[in-house]
């Protein structure tokens, strides 16, 4: 069965540290890739999306990598702030051209 | 532009009640998606729609009807609510099927079944 699986694990990182979150799929052949974050009791936010044939995405801070042979997503905060604090989701089409979404990373930035 | 928005933000029900819950987009997006969150499951798709008068189950759709009458608008019906259906529901709306769309979400509406 098609699974996207992000370390359920919060992540606690100190200010000005790059944090970085792991998104694994297993069963998916996905041509775009999506991160998403969420900050208590609102929606989701979307931040990037990434091309098969691209390797790496970047926008201000976030640089994404997107490797189909591992299957894998890594999704980097360069110099953090308390501000990043939230959850991070990421996302893939499945079969039924539907997104689906990871269950999500929580990232704690302390200063 | 108020993006997507969602009514009520809290309810809650006792079992067997019924329910709707409003979603409307302003972006005249055509697809439009119901999901819910619970705690280690993700978000999961409930119903969905590819344009008005047009609507598709999603992964877990038992329990649950949608109507899109106007394009605007998407409902989510609950007629017999259970404790099970306890969750956060969004709505989202985004351009078109491609996958290259984002999705823009809805704030949320935290539902309790008693």
């Amino acid at each position: 069965s098609q699974k996207i699986e992000q370390n359920s694990e919060a992540l606690n990182i100190q200010e000005g540290k790059t944090a970085t979150l792991t998104c694994n799929y297993t069963n998916y052949s996905p041509a775009y890739l999506q991160w998403y974050r969420q900050d208590p009791g609102r929606g989701p936010v979307f931040l990037l999306l990434i091309r098969e044939n691209e390797k790496e995405k970047r926008k201000e801070r976030l640089k994404v990598t997107f490797d189909t042979t591992l299957k894998q997503s890594l999704f980097h905060i360069t110099a953090s702030q308390p501000a990043d604090s939230a959850t991070y989701l990421c996302a893939l089409y499945n079969a039924g051209n539907m997104l689906t979404f990871g269950g999500g990373t929580r990232l704690m930035v302390k200063p | 532009n108020a993006g997507v928005t969602q009514t009520p933000k809290f309810r809650v029900l006792k079992t067997g009640q019924s329910m709707t819950l409003l979603c409307a987009q302003d972006m005249n997006h055509e697809y439009m998606y119901w999901y819910r969150q619970d705690p280690g499951m993700g978000l999961r798709l409930i119903h969905y729609s590819v344009g008005e008068g047009t609507t598709a189950k999603g992964e877990v759709p038992d329990g649950y009807n949608v109507s899109r009458l106007k394009k605007q608008n998407f409902l989510l019906g609950l007629e017999s609510a259970a404790p099970s259906q306890t969750s956060v529901y969004f709505c989202a709306s985004s351009r078109d099927g491609g996958r290259y769309n984002e999705q823009f979400f809805g704030p949320g509406t935290r539902l309790t079944v008693l």
